[in-house]
């Protein structure tokens, strides 16, 4: 599996859309990226995936450059509950495992 | 998305003793499964990969026998933790593989997670 560089950490105001961004500049052609969150205590939360065409469910959107290198997990109206580690990771889809990055630690401020 | 159970929850036991968890998938059928440990403020370390009616996959350095797998349907694995240790505990998590179903891609889902303390 590619590896991806995530920001260990970043703030965000209540309200406001988070943009976490994942590099995984080693992506190759049949990998998917994939964002996942942890919530303290709790087990990885599947959010998204995509493999370059942008993606958008009820959790958040996921956009992907064109040379597929990079992306941003986009969250657009941050609330507290959405304070948690969140993982991107990079795979072939199948029954592969998950190898887990240290993720970008969201914390969300009122 | 779809559902994935462990139980127990937490559970403390006393050193030599061993403790099953097991992992379901409640609302689909998965012919594999991954077992996680998780120490505090560290992420997921993938201890082994467990298939359905066959040998579990374990990660280098994750013994086989102290951590026995069986994966014995398609909706339930266990973890079996031999012996315990006080270095045992740790926050043990399972994932299930909804494999492929057409244009679907396979996505995993994680269980919530057992705590375990080994006095």
């Amino acid at each position: 599996d590619a590896k991806t560089t995530q920001p260990p950490s970043m703030d965000c105001a209540e309200g406001r859309a988070a943009n976490l961004p994942c590099n995984h500049s080693t992506i190759s052609g049949n990998e998917y990226v994939y964002w996942y969150r942890q919530i303290h205590s709790q087990g990885p939360q599947y959010i998204i995936h995509g493999l370059k065409n942008n993606e958008t469910n009820e959790m958040a959107s996921l956009i992907i450059t064109e040379d597929r290198k990079s992306s941003t997990l986009i969250l657009p109206h941050a609330t507290l509950r959405d304070t948690a580690v969140y993982y991107c990771i990079v795979r072939v889809v199948g029954y592969q495992k998950v190898t887990f990055g240290i993720g970008t630690k969201l914390q969300v401020i009122p | 998305g779809a559902v994935v159970s462990q139980h127990p929850s937490r559970v403390i036991c006393k050193s030599g003793t061993s403790v099953k968890i097991e992992c379901r998938s409640l609302d689909f059928q998965a012919t594999t499964m991954f077992w996680y440990r998780q120490f505090p403020k560290k992420s997921l370390m993938l201890m082994a990969t467990s298939n359905e009616g066959s040998k579990a996959t374990y990660e280098q350095g994750v013994e086989k026998d102290k951590f026995l797998i069986n994966h014995a349907s398609l909706t339930l694995s266990t973890l079996t933790v031999t012996s315990a240790h006080p270095e045992d505990s740790s926050f043990y998590i399972c994932s299930a593989s909804t494999g492929t179903s057409g244009n679907n891609q396979e996505t995993q889902y994680f269980g919530p997670g057992t705590r375990l303390l080994v006095l």
